[in-house]
């Protein structure tokens, strides 16, 4: 079946440096949804994007989505501590409802 | 006015105990799911249902049974829990069309002991 890799598994970063998480997949996604949960906390959405090509920004969040529609990349500029937390990418398997994640990338900022 | 509420947010219990966790949702949302988290963090789904109606049922034991009284609520029952049943166990809910996100219940972190 369809999987999302999602690379790296741990970032440690200083504060202010620039974070990237990158998401494949193995089969083209009809979307793709990035969410992030917090230390102790549960799966938050962030966004989702639906074009080849996407690029979608939230602040110091950019968001992109691969001409092919196979891979997808969250990058944070200037990271702040309030960051921290792990990143999962997620989509829609084939054409059934199930929404399968990647394993996420653990962030932890170093203040 | 929380969305996705979990009960209990805690449970401990023994081997070969039966328990229950509970999920309600107040977003209209006609699917709601039910996601194992292990402690790597690896979010697995096991069950799906759409308006009562069970559309995504994975590889899991069939100790696990869900039960959807209505659109708004699906529960978990779990019979003779095992240790590698430890885990954190979250509800969520969507619209039920691929494209629309989940909203994730703050979890029940369930330890096995």
């Amino acid at each position: 079946g369809q999987q999302v890799m999602q690379i790296p598994q741990y970032q440690h970063v200083q504060e202010g440096e620039d974070f990237t998480t990158y998401c494949n997949s193995s089969t083209t996604l009809s979307n793709i949804q990035w969410y992030k949960q917090r230390p102790g906390g549960h799966p938050v959405f962030l966004i989702q994007l639906v074009k080849s090509g996407e690029v979608k920004k939230q602040k110091r969040l950019t968001f992109q989505f691969g001409e092919a529609k196979k891979n997808s990349s969250l990058h944070i500029t200037a990271t702040q501590t309030t960051d921290v937390g792990t990143y999962f990418c997620a989509g829609p398997q084939g054409g059934s409802e199930k929404l399968v994640f990647g394993k996420g990338t653990k962030l932890t900022v170093n203040p | 006015d929380t969305a996705v509420s979990q009960t209990p947010k805690y449970l401990v219990t023994q081997m070969g105990n039966d328990k229950s966790i509970k999920c309600e949702q107040n977003l209209g949302h006609d699917t709601m799911y039910w996601y194992k988290q292990d402690s790597k963090k690896f979010l697995k789904i096991m069950f799906s249902y759409n308006n009562k109606e069970l559309i995504i049922n994975e590889t899991v034991p069939n100790r696990f049974s869900p039960k959807s009284p209505d659109k708004a609520h699906l529960n978990l029952h779990i019979n003779s829990l095992e240790l590698g049943d430890s885990a954190v166990y979250f509800c969520a809910s969507g619209k039920g069309v691929r494209t629309s996100p989940l909203h994730f219940g703050n979890g029940t972190r369930l330890t096995v002991t």
